[in-house]
């Protein structure tokens, strides 16, 4: 089965560096996004890689391996207003979005 | 305009009621999707219409009816709903759903209720 894996909840303090990985297995590969949403909001679109390595968009940063199937997002300088949740989503090869939980991150001044 | 919009954003009903949730994109987009977003679980995808046709069915139960009467409007409506039905309803919409990495744009939901 296709499974996306990524931690249900996490704490940082405003200020400092968090990193949310994301594992997936899924039949094929066309892409990882990364969608941030905050309570009672539409999820918004942060990030997209389909090749390995960093890319670096501000304050957020998204790695990818595919040969390990993990990713992260990196969020530095983090503010009150990042407190939200991250959600990982894969695109297999019929270029559907597989879907992880999301991983709740709260912020604590 | 806001991208993605959706309305009602709260809705109760009872189990015997009728209603139908709107979506409508401002994006020029061809695609629309239906998502059901429960507490904790990841996002399950309910229908996906392409160029106003339906290319997807995600074994929704028959209460729920999409519509897609143009490339810019999708309607869900709902029937003889159950409590477990209570969740979040997602509309999202992208540029083309044939093939190709395309980037979804979401609304903000439907918080639904059944009681």
């Amino acid at each position: 089965g296709q499974n996306i894996d990524q931690p249900t909840e996490m704490t940082a303090t405003e200020g400092a560096i968090v990193q949310i990985n994301c594992t997936y297995q899924t039949s094929g590969f066309n892409g990882l996004f990364w969608y941030q949403q905050h309570a009672g909001e539409a999820p918004t679109f942060l990030s997209y890689n389909v090749l390995d390595g960093l890319e670096e968009k501000g304050r957020f940063s998204s790695f990818l391996s595919r040969s390990k199937g993990y990713s992260y997002l990196l969020l530095k300088e983090l503010q009150m207003k990042d407190s939200a949740s991250y959600l990982c989503a894969v695109m297999d090869s019929n270029y559907q979005l597989i879907w992880g939980a999301g991983t709740k991150l709260i912020i604590k001044p | 305009e806001t991208g993605v919009t959706q309305t009602p954003r709260h809705l109760v009903m009872g189990m015997t009621n009728k209603k139908s949730l709107k979506c409508e994109q401002h994006l020029g987009h061809n695609a629309m999707y239906w998502y059901k977003q429960s507490a904790k679980k990841p996002l399950e995808l309910m229908f996906v219409y392409n160029f106003k046709e339906q290319t997807e069915n995600n074994s929704v139960p028959s209460r729920f009816s999409p519509e897609c009467p143009n490339s810019s409007h999708l309607f869900l409506h709902l029937h003889t709903l159950q409590p477990e039905d209570s969740a979040l309803y997602l509309c999202a919409s992208s540029q083309d759903a044939s093939g190709g990495a395309d980037t979804q744009y979401f609304g903000p939901g439907t918080r639904l209720t059944v009681l």
